[in-house]
């Protein structure tokens, strides 16, 4: 089955600079690569997400890259805020498929 | 309401007891999903339904028992539970999990087994 690893497992950075979040993957059919914000106590809610397709997407202040050839895909969260401080998830999965895996999470927290 | 909604939010149960969680979606979705969510963990799903029917079991014990009536309704019945079933139990829908679609989680059951 799919085996999903994220790191770091928790990051600080200043208020203003940027933060990335990397993950890799096992299973080279996995097609479907969303990002997770949960924030302390809140429900996970997704952020962004890419499709195997295409190898970079941005929306305003959050970018993923992938590469597939690898099997990793980051997310960049730039000029963080402190509303930015929250939990992120990564996770694979393939269309066709029921699962999603999931990362084991990395706790951002930034400093204002 | 609107979205996903769960109950109760908090729960706490003794190891002989029986109890139910219960998960409501509002968003005419087809899929909905029971996660457990534990401390230093990734989240781990346990079952999958799609338009009621069951399509994943992942490889959860016999003592969690999940219920979908209908598309909209998922419960996940609980006995018998271990003081390591304690964590935060979210229910997600997404459109059809038979393709690749955001999840909506709900706000969880946080349970605590005595």
């Amino acid at each position: 089955g799919e085996n999903v690893e994220q790191h770091p497992s928790t990051l600080s950075v200043q208020e203003g600079d940027s933060a990335v979040i990397k993950c890799t993957y096992s299973d080279s059919a996995s097609n479907y690569f969303p990002w997770y914000k949960q924030e302390l106590g809140k429900r996970p809610q997704l952020i962004i997400d890419i499709r195997s397709n295409v190898g970079e997407k941005k929306d305003q202040r959050i970018a993923v890259t992938l590469n597939k050839t690898a099997k990793h895909f980051s997310l960049h969260i730039t000029e963080t805020q402190p509303e930015d401080s929250a939990v992120y998830f990564c996770a694979a999965s393939r269309e066709g498929y029921q699962k999603v895996t999931f990362g084991i999470g990395t706790k951002l927290q930034v400093i204002p | 309401e609107t979205g996903v909604t769960q109950t109760p939010r908090h729960l706490v149960m003794g190891m002989t007891n029986k109890k139910s969680l219960k998960c409501e979606q509002h968003l005419g979705h087809n899929a909905m999903y029971w996660y457990k969510q534990s401390a230093k963990k990734p989240l781990e799903l346990m079952f999958v339904y799609n338009f009621k029917e069951q399509t994943e079991n992942n490889s959860v014990p016999s003592r969690f028992s999940p219920e979908c009536p209908n598309s909209s309704h998922l419960f996940l019945h609980l006995h018998t539970l271990q003081p390591e079933d304690s964590a935060l139990y979210l229910c997600a829908s997404s459109q059809d999990a038979g393709v690749a679609y955001e999840q909506y989680f709900g706000p969880g059951t946080r349970l605590t087994v005595t």
